[in-house]
């Protein structure tokens, strides 16, 4: 069967690796899905979106994978640099146009 | 157009007071939203503006709380009687009302405008 990446609070990465960060989002009917960054003390930046008649969306260096079956999202970022450390959340959009957001994700990155 | 502006970036009052912040969006989005993050948590809604049309409120939003979009343009959030437990950052964002290229509806955030009520 298909494995589901669980959704981890933190997630420590050496420089250079691939990450994978995992989110569960909730409501079935949820047409649209993005992923963001968070800096400390600054808004959420957009890193790459996707929406639900797809399952898979590259950008660069960001891929993001949708399981619509187990409502399951995932963000890989190739090569990780020590930029990217920051909170990262995803956020779904249901018919009412609003996000809803996941429980972020701390990435650190270990030079 | 450099994306969402937030005016002021910090805010301290003390309570009591009233306070208000002012959120410019992309030029073209015609939604305009009101987020409110807590630390440690992700962004939660507060409210939406389809041009200048407020077209839903969470229970989040209480009585104290009012939002404007006078011209379907810039937007302001007004909190009267501060609270400490109104401490967080305010966050707006703005996205198309279809979807268009690129970044599909273009959903994009500020800076926000942290609050702190003593």
């Amino acid at each position: 069967g298909e494995s589901v990446g669980l959704h981890l609070p933190t997630l420590s990465v050496q420089e250079g690796d691939n990450s994978i960060i995992n989110c569960a989002y909730s409501n079935s009917a949820s047409d649209y899905f993005i992923w963001y960054k968070q800096e400390s003390g600054k808004g959420p930046q957009f890193i790459i979106d996707i929406r639900s008649n797809m399952d898979k969306r590259q950008g660069q260096r960001v891929t993001v994978l949708l399981n619509k079956t187990v409502k399951h999202l995932s963000l890989q970022i190739a090569a990780t640099q020590p930029g990217d450390s920051a909170v990262y959340f995803c956020a779904e959009r249901g018919n009412d146009y609003k996000l809803s957001f996941g429980a972020g994700t701390t990435v650190t990155v270990r030079a | 157009d450099t994306g969402v502006s937030q005016d002021p970036r910090h805010k301290i009052t003390k309570r009591g007071q009233n306070v208000t912040f002012r959120c410019d969006p992309i030029s073209e989005h015609n939604r305009l939203y009101w987020y409110r993050q807590t630390l440690g948590q992700g962004p939660e809604f507060l409210t939406y503006f389809q041009n200048e049309a407020q077209l839903e409120k969470s229970r989040l939003l209480s009585d104290r709380f009012s939002a404007e979009r006078p011209k379907g343009s810039f937007s302001t959030l007004e909190i009267q009687r501060t609270e400490q437990g109104d401490s967080a950052m305010y966050l707006c964002a703005s996205s198309r009302l279809n979807p268009s290229g690129g970044s599909n509806y273009g959903y994009t955030f500020g800076s926000g405008t942290r609050l702190t009520v003593v």
